[in-house]
């Protein structure tokens, strides 16, 4: 079975520009996570959703952050402007979630490293 | 708060017991989780422990829990090479994951 799928890879943008991270996460998961870690941090999470809804969100910038998850299961983060301080890791997470009491085990994915100059 | 500790480095020679260790600030975590992220890779859960247990032991893998003191700890036996790595503790808040700073475990040879 496939893992948690990201694209691109690494990302290289200078300041100013859009940039798009793509998640494409385990098949049948209803919760999808998104993500950040900077240089020598535990992960951050920036949104999450059940399936197609955004249930939390509260950390994540607003004012140039947006997240998409079509038909509850890709996703998509964007960044518009990028700023020097956006450079990071940027993780995707999925798991099948049965409850807040429950195990739920999160699978993530390889991550995109976003370099902005 | 939402707040969790670990060490920063940690270096043991290859055959010994490694010991990370983790505080954590919120008691109503159901369960406690170790990852492990090795370079340029995501993150992969090592073990997990319900907070109602005190201690867990996967093959050479040994969680224990201090609740009182909210006190979280990883031994690794026999440390080999392939366990040089980063080392994250994770408590869930209704399903939201807090992680910890990590631990840069290396092995020497």
């Amino acid at each position: 079975e496939a893992g948690v799928v990201q694209s691109p890879r690494y990302k290289i943008i200078e300041k100013k520009q859009p940039v798009a991270f793509w998640c494409n996460p385990i098949s049948g998961h209803n919760t999808l996570y998104w993500y950040r870690q900077n240089l020598g941090q535990g992960p951050e999470l920036l949104i999450r959703y059940e399936n197609e809804e955004a249930v939390d969100d509260s950390q994540l910038p607003k004012d140039r952050f947006s997240a998409e998850r079509l038909k509850g299961v890709d996703s998509t983060l964007k960044i518009q402007p990028a700023e020097l301080g956006d450079s990071a890791v940027y993780l995707c997470a999925s798991s099948l979630t049965q409850g807040a009491n429950s195990y739920n085990e999160q699978f993530f994915g390889p991550g995109t490293r976003l370099t902005v100059l | 708060g939402e707040d969790v500790e670990q060490s920063l480095f940690l270096s043991v020679r290859e055959g010994d017991s490694s010991v990370i260790n983790c505080t954590y600030t919120d008691s109503s975590s159901t369960y406690l989780y170790w990852y492990k992220q090795e370079p340029g890779a995501g993150l992969q859960l090592l073990t997990y422990i319900f907070s109602n247990m005190d201690m867990k032991q996967d093959q050479r893998l040994t969680v224990l829990l201090n609740k009182k003191d909210k006190h979280l700890s990883l031994r690794i036996a026999d440390t080999q090479t392939g366990d040089s790595a980063i080392y994250f503790c994770a408590e869930n808040l209704w399903i939201r994951y807090i992680f910890g700073t990590g631990t840069r475990l290396k092995v020497l040879a």
